[in-house]
């Protein structure tokens, strides 16, 4: 099993919709998520940054995380065509004090249709 | 303007030759990192470094080697030895371990 899992898509949904993005981890260790943006040959754009569990919202951003089922969300609310990306969720944790880099997921393509 | 600049945007390479890639921070990051991503695959670690001369392997580090002179500076060589390297390349920069990473525009490097 993979330590990280987002499912690839690719996701498909007209002008104003809600999207959710998500992920499972199997590492129980992980305190630290993020979702990055990342445009078609460009690098990642950190979108969202979450320790722990709980929410955290963003203008029409909103981050999830549920510690006890290992599972981050990500929601867009009123989503855009400029929203077009593919979505990278990415998670570390501190080991032995030293930490770890990060652990990312394959990424989630998002299509938003005008 | 702070950010992660890195060069060349694309790179062309015969096989057989290395090459290296440059990652320039003004961040004032104590850690960088190195990335490769392919179609479906994600990102993968190749390296990281948490502080000036001093440097560990990622996940995928054969066949790469990096340096870290200067807090700033985090270049990486893609030896003949590396047997696929066509692939996005990308770096980043965090704060400290285990914080968010900020990344460069990455360098798309084709083995011709």
């Amino acid at each position: 099993q993979k330590e990280v899992e987002q499912d690839p898509g690719p996701l498909s949904v007209p002008e104003g919709a809600i999207v959710s993005l998500n992920c499972t981890y199997s590492n129980s260790a992980f305190q630290y998520f993020m979702w990055y943006r990342q445009y078609s040959r460009k690098g990642p754009e950190l979108l969202m940054y979450t320790y722990s569990s709980g929410n955290k919202e963003d203008g029409r951003f909103t981050a999830q995380v549920d510690k006890s089922s290992k599972y981050i969300s990500l929601f867009i609310r009123d989503s855009q065509p400029s929203d077009s990306a593919t979505y990278l969720c990415a998670m570390t944790h501190l080991a032995n004090q030293a930490g770890t880099a990060l652990i990312f997921g394959k990424g989630t393509t998002l299509s938003v249709s005008s | 303007d702070g950010g992660i600049t890195q060069s060349p945007k694309y790179l062309f390479r015969k096989e057989g030759q290395n090459v290296t890639l440059s990652c320039e921070q003004n961040l004032n990051h104590d850690a960088m990192y190195w990335y490769r991503q392919d179609p479906g695959q994600g990102l993968r670690l190749i390296y990281y470094s948490q502080i000036v001369n001093d440097f560990q392997k990622g996940d995928i580090a054969e066949g790469y080697s990096v340096s870290r002179e200067k807090k700033e500076s985090f270049p990486l060589t893609v030896t003949s030895a590396q047997k696929n390297p066509t692939a996005f390349y990308l770096c980043a920069s965090s704060p400290g371990i285990s914080t968010e990473a900020f990344f460069g525009q990455g360098t798309r490097l084709t083995v011709v």
